[in-house]
């Protein structure tokens, strides 16, 4: 079974700040996804990558499959970003998911 | 993408009972599934509904405690039978339209069980 271990745990950020969160998993995948929750418990999709680097306003996802790591960026974060980001990957299995990376961004 | 809802958005229930859990999308959709979030932890599939037959359950989760129908393409429910506080959890219905394509979540079901 794939394991799925993201960093930080916890985050706190002064608004404007770089922001970076990571994901490794251990065994080959077909896809990673890059997931939002926030406190009321909906989950929004942010990316789903295979290879590369993907880009969504001040968010931008890269996926390094030879390393098996994945790393989710924010640009000048916002305290509307404050939120968990849940890491999830998949191969011919359901999806497995990290624990969350809980980000806490202060004006 | 896909629109999905569920009714009801939170509830809180005494042990013993049961309470069914509905999840409506907006379009047709090839896979429909069940996951379980406990708090502090991170989520766990329960089970895949599957449209006109029993729903494939995970390890550790069976038909009895969670059963889950669904009739057609844009519609499952989810059923926690005899709920005791263990089953404190958001429950979050997610679906995937088609092969290869992303998947997306519903905005979840805050369950406390008292």
């Amino acid at each position: 079974k794939n394991e799925v271990e993201q960093s930080p745990q916890n985050l706190t950020a002064q608004e404007g700040e770089f922001i970076t969160i990571n994901c490794s998993y251990s065994v080959g995948i077909s896809a990673l996804h890059w997931l939002q929750q926030h406190p009321g418990g909906g989950i929004v999709s942010l990316f789903m990558l295979s290879s590369g680097k993907k880009k969504h306003g001040r968010l931008i996802a890269t996926i390094n499959i030879q390393e098996k790591h994945s790393s989710l960026h924010i640009t000048a974060s916002h305290p509307r970003d404050s939120a968990v980001y849940i890491c999830a990957v998949t191969g011919n299995t359901p999806l497995v998911f990290g624990k969350g990376t809980r980000l806490s961004v202060i004006a | 993408s896909a629109v999905i809802s569920q009714k009801p958005s939170r509830d809180i229930c005494q042990r013993g009972t049961s309470l069914t859990i509905q999840c409506q999308v907006d379009s047709q959709v090839t896979m429909m599934f069940w996951y379980r979030q406990q708090p502090g932890q991170s989520l766990t599939l329960i089970a895949t509904a599957n449209q006109g037959s029993e729903a494939t359950y995970e390890s550790g989760f069976v038909i009895d405690k969670f059963p889950i129908s669904r009739p057609n393409l844009t519609f499952s429910t989810l059923t926690v039978s005899n709920m005791s506080p263990e089953d404190s959890s958001i429950y979050l219905c997610s679906v995937i339209r088609g092969f290869g394509e992303t998947q997306y979540f519903g905005p979840g079901t805050r369950l406390l069980v008292l």
